[in-house]
């Protein structure tokens, strides 16, 4: 099956300016997270939907950072305006429940790598 | 809040040692726990799970064993290989909660011939 897919997978802006990712998860995944990987660290959770509807968005800076996920399928993250501390690799993942075990597994996309100057 | 804590790294090892990368971990209830690895230049990939104590997750060498009482995860492999080298992160996923991840903060294994 196909894998999930981001774009653009590099980025680089000025602070202040606007960015926008794009994600597919992969077909029939019902739910989709973006994740914020910063350099050195793990990666963090910045919101989780269930087909097109929120269920987890306590971290993410809702100052700056929107995402939404139209029609329960793909999913768009916007960073405005985008500060230094941004600077990032932003991931995108999708799950299903595991039939043997009753766990979602997460499979993950390449990540699109933001840099803020 | 819920939390995971790994060993501090890098750890560095020559081909056919043996690894152990602690993790521990803080949660309510019984989470299930992830192994997940990013190779150089890739995206993050399962390596192995538990669901529930006492189970083992093993895969391509690697075994865990979800440890209850202890509250840890820690992933072992008997003879590591220069393929291996690597970022390993240990995860937990609350009940209910859809497959949300807390991560560690990931070791970096690096495998010398």
């Amino acid at each position: 099956e196909a894998g999930v897919a981001q774009s653009p997978r590099y980025k680089i802006i000025e602070k202040r300016q606007s960015v926008a990712f794009w994600c597919n998860p992969i077909s029939g995944h019902a739910t989709l997270y973006w994740y914020q990987q910063i350099l050195g660290q793990g990666p963090k959770l910045l919101i989780q939907f269930q087909n097109n509807g929120v269920v987890d968005d306590s971290q993410l800076p809702k100052d700056r950072f929107s995402a939404e996920r139209l029609k329960g399928v793909d999913s768009t993250l916007k960073i405005q305006p985008a500060k230094l501390e941004d600077s990032a690799v932003y991931l995108c993942a999708s799950s299903t429940r595991d039939r043997g075990s009753g766990a979602n597994v997460l499979t993950f996309g390449a990540g699109s790598r933001l840099t803020v100057l | 809040g819920d939390s995971v804590t790994q060993m501090e790294g890098p750890v560095t090892l020559s081909e056919e040692a043996f690894l152990t990368i602690n993790c521990t971990y803080t949660a309510t209830g019984y989470p299930s726990l992830f192994w997940y690895v990013q190779y150089p230049g890739e995206g993050l990939q399962l390596l192995l799970k538990a669901t529930k104590a006492d189970d083992k997750g093993s895969n391509k060498g690697f075994e865990a064993t979800y440890r209850k009482e202890t509250t840890s995860f820690h992933l072992e492999k008997g003879s590591v290989q220069v393929s291996d080298s690597a970022v390993y992160f240990c995860a937990l996923s609350p009940p209910a909660s859809y497959g949300k991840l807390t991560f560690g903060q990931g070791t970096i294994l690096t495998v010398h011939p």
